[in-house]
């Protein structure tokens, strides 16, 4: 058990909707990262926020959109959802937003797009 | 543009042999290596990281090995085990101006055949 808990682990649903997943940190860590998993594409980084503020962003589609609450808890929020947008969601979080860190990463939620 | 290869799909060993899995990277502000295990339906499980200051790290069956001027890295198990029959990624993360996001490779399956 790596400390990161995310919710839901299953979501299925229809093109053209909208979803939010839920991350809780470790205890402590102060960064949360998001990343996605899809067949074709391995993992990807997705975005990173640090104590409340977006701190690096990867290949993050417009239609997706992540922010973090002060009480470290971060969600990631699709919308406008596609087919191709079918995957493996994971969060990670770390101490700190920089350096020589291990991340340490959730569960996942595997979404479904139908 | 993949920074991060895993040249090999799939390993297959027998148990009490070592495991050597392999990583090259093409992005030479990589300056952190991490690898990971990951099981079906789980989310990566961090093994084993080494800083760019040093070309080997140790953890209990564990050794990563770290080439720089080849830009190379491979992950050692020593001797293998059933249970360690899993998905192996690598991973790398860059300077502190860009964040600890992680470039992940595309995995390699390795089977420790009893």
């Amino acid at each position: 058990d790596s400390g990161v808990t995310q919710t839901p682990k299953h979501l299925i649903t229809a093109t053209g909707q909208r979803v939010t997943l839920r991350c809780s940190p470790r205890s402590g860590d102060l960064s949360v990262y998001w990343y996605q998993q899809s067949l074709d594409q391995g993992l990807q980084f997705l975005i990173q926020y640090y104590n409340g503020e977006e701190r690096a962003k990867g290949n993050i589609l417009e239609r997706f959109s992540a922010q973090q609450f002060p009480d470290l808890h971060s969600e990631l929020n699709l919308s406008s959802l596609e087919l191709g947008d079918s995957a493996l969601y994971f969060c990670a979080s770390s101490p700190t937003w920089a350096g020589t860190y291990e991340q340490y990463f959730g569960p996942g939620t595997r979404l479904t797009v139908t | 543009d993949q920074q991060v290869k895993q040249n090999s799909p799939s390993l297959s060993v027998q148990e009490g042999r070592i495991s050597i899995l392999n990583c090259d990277y093409t992005n030479s502000m990589f300056d952190y290596f991490l690898w990971y295990k990951k099981y079906p339906a789980e989310g990566p499980t961090f093994l084993i990281s080494i800083s760019s200051i040093k070309d080997k790290n140790e953890d209990g069956r564990f050794t990563v090995f770290l080439n720089k001027s080849a830009k190379h890295l491979s992950l050692h198990i020593v001797p293998s085990q059933p249970g360690d029959s899993a998905v192996y990624f690598c991973a790398a993360s860059g300077s502190e101006t860009s964040g600890s996001r992680l470039t992940f490779g595309e995995g390699t399956q390795l089977t420790v055949n009893p």
